[in-house]
């Protein structure tokens, strides 16, 4: 079966530390995957994606995530965390090989920056 | 960027009375539109793919009498949900991915928050 997971529920980290956000996904064909961002009573806002290419994806906000094909991995970080990236990440993916826009949503990670 | 209007934003209504939600994009053509429900601490369910002259596809649980779906336009699909009870409060999502090649990203609005008494 196809799926996404995100370990952790909740991730803190200090200002100014650098975080990582994990996931990792099972999916047939090609994936695409992505990182979304909630705001509280918010709709979803694009961060980044990879699509091909360079396993290090550069995105809004200072995100960064990496591609790791063999571990099946698309973890998101940042050098160093501000206190107004808490929010709730999704990571997503879709097998474009499919033809759809039908996205894997994660169950979402909770960062929380301390200050 | 591509930007999805949602509309209402908040809306509160009677058990037994139908509730329109309406999703738009702004500046962009959408021939599919994604209707998400989140739960508290939740991710998002994909509920349906609303397809632009046609009927919309609703994945498998989701009840197609309670949640219609209307994609009038090339700009617009709502949701209504009908005969609304205290169950179906919830957080309530549309994305659109935008047009012009196949980046797989999709545009979000910016959610309904539907309370039943």
């Amino acid at each position: 079966a196809q799926s996404v997971a995100q370990p952790e529920d909740q991730v803190n980290v200090a200002e100014g530390n650098p975080l990582t956000v994990k996931c990792t996904y099972s999916v047939s064909g090609n994936p695409y995957l992505f990182w979304y961002v909630q705001y509280p009573n918010r709709g979803l806002q694009f961060l980044l994606k990879y699509i091909t290419g360079d396993n290090l994806v550069k995105g809004s906000y200072g995100f960064e995530a990496e591609f790791n094909k063999s571990q099946t991995s698309f973890h998101l970080k940042k050098p160093s965390a501000l206190v107004s990236d808490s929010a709730l990440y999704f990571c997503a993916v879709t097998p474009w090989d499919s033809g759809t826009y039908k996205y894997i949503f994660g169950t979402g990670t909770r960062l929380k920056v301390l200050a | 960027g591509a930007v999805v209007s949602q509309h209402p934003s908040r809306v509160i209504c009677k058990s037994g009375t139908s509730v329109k939600i309406e999703c738009r994009s702004l500046d962009f053509q959408a021939t599919t539109m994604f209707w998400y429900r989140q739960f508290p601490k939740q991710s998002l369910m994909l509920m349906a793919t609303s397809n632009e002259g046609s009927k919309a596809t609703y994945e498998q649980g989701v009840e197609k009498d309670k949640f219609l779906i209307n994609h009038a336009s090339l700009t617009l699909s709502t949701l209504t949900v009908t005969s609304a009870h205290p169950e179906d409060s919830s957080f309530y999502i549309c994305s659109a991915p935008t047009t012009g090649g196949n980046t797989g990203e999709l545009f979000f609005g910016e959610g309904s928050r539907l309370t039943v008494l």
